[in-house]
C-alpha cells in the first residue's frame, strides 16, 4: 500500500514569506505528526494529531509554526514570516498504534 | 521527559566485519523502543522496535538489538555488515504514558569501507 507522502519535497522561499508544508498519511491511520530535522537540533517533535482530540502543540519552537488536520486525513504545516533559521528538513509520521511511519519529507530552504 | 544518547556519532567499518551501534536512555516512565534508518535524502525507516516480551529483537536487513532495563540501554548489532549499510541511524524512545511522540537520539552515521 501507498505511505506517507509529503509535498513539496523541496521548496526554497525569502525570508519573511509563507509557507504551506502538505503531508498525506497512510489511509486508516489515526495519528499523525511533524518533525524538524536540522543539523543544529536533529529530529524533534513539533505536533501530534490523533483523531478528533485537541492536537498536542507542545513542540512548536514559535507562534508563526501552526499546523492544521482536515478531515482527519490531509495535514498542513504552515510557517509564517519564514526566518533563516527555519531551514530544515520537515518530516511527516502517521501511525496506527505503536509505531510511526515516515514520509519522505520536504526540505525548506530559507534565504 | 526522556533523552536518548547515542554514544558514537561516526563509525566506520569494513565491509562483512560485526558493528554494534550504541544507544542509551533516560526516563522516568515505561518506554517503547525504536531503531530507525536513514539513507541519503530519505525519509526514516522503521529498523525494529521493543515493545515487550523477549528483549532480544530482530528486524529488517539482518540487524538486531537488545534491550537491557538496568542499564537503559538498546544497543543496535548486525554479524556481517555490507556496502548498503551505509546510513545514519536513530535510536529512538517513546514514553508509554504522557505525549505520544519520539525522542530521537542525535543519530550514528555508519560508514562501510570495502
Amino acid at each position: 500500500g501507498a505511505g506517507v507522502s509529503q509535498s513539496p519535497s523541496n521548496k526554497v522561499t525569502e525570508k519573511g514569506k509563507d509557507v504551506e508544508l502538505r503531508c498525506d498519511p497512510i489511509s486508516g491511520h489515526t495519528a499523525l505528526y511533524w518533525y524538524r530535522q536540522s543539523l543544529g537540533q536533529g529530529l524533534e517533535f513539533l505536533i501530534y494529531f490523533q483523531g478528533n482530540s485537541a492536537p498536542d502543540k507542545s513542540g512548536l519552537p514559535s507562534d508563526r509554526f501552526s499546523a492544521e488536520r482536515t478531515g482527519g486525513s490531509v495535514s498542513t504545516l504552515t510557517i509564517q514570516r519564514t526566518q533563516q533559521e527555519d531551514s530544515a528538513v520537515y518530516l511527516c509520521a502517521s501511525g496506527g498504534g505503536d509505531t510511526q511511519y515516515f514520509g519522505p519529507g520536504t526540505r525548506l530552504t530559507v534565504l | 521527559a526522556q533523552s536518548v544518547t547515542q554514544l558514537d556519532s561516526q563509525v566506520p567499518v569494513f565491509e562483512e566485519a560485526p558493528v554494534e551501534l550504541r544507544c542509551n536512555y533516560s526516563s522516568s516512565v515505561s518506554v517503547y523502543l525504536f531503531w530507525y534508518v536513514q539513507y541519503p535524502n530519505q525519509g526514516l525507516q522503521l529498523l525494529l522496535k521493543y515493545l515487550s516480551g523477549s528483549t532480544l529483537v530482530k528486524g529488517i536487513n539482518g540487524f538486531e538489538a537488545e534491550f537491557n532495563k538496568s542499564q537503559t540501554s538498546f544497543h543496535l548489532r548486525k554479524p556481517s555488515v555490507h556496502i548498503s549499510d551505509t546510513a545514519e541511524y536513530f535510536c529512538a524512545v517513546m514514553g508509554l504514558k504522557g505525549a505520544q511522540k519520539l525522542v530521537f537520539g542525535q543519530g550514528t552515521r555508519l560508514t562501510i569501507n570495502p
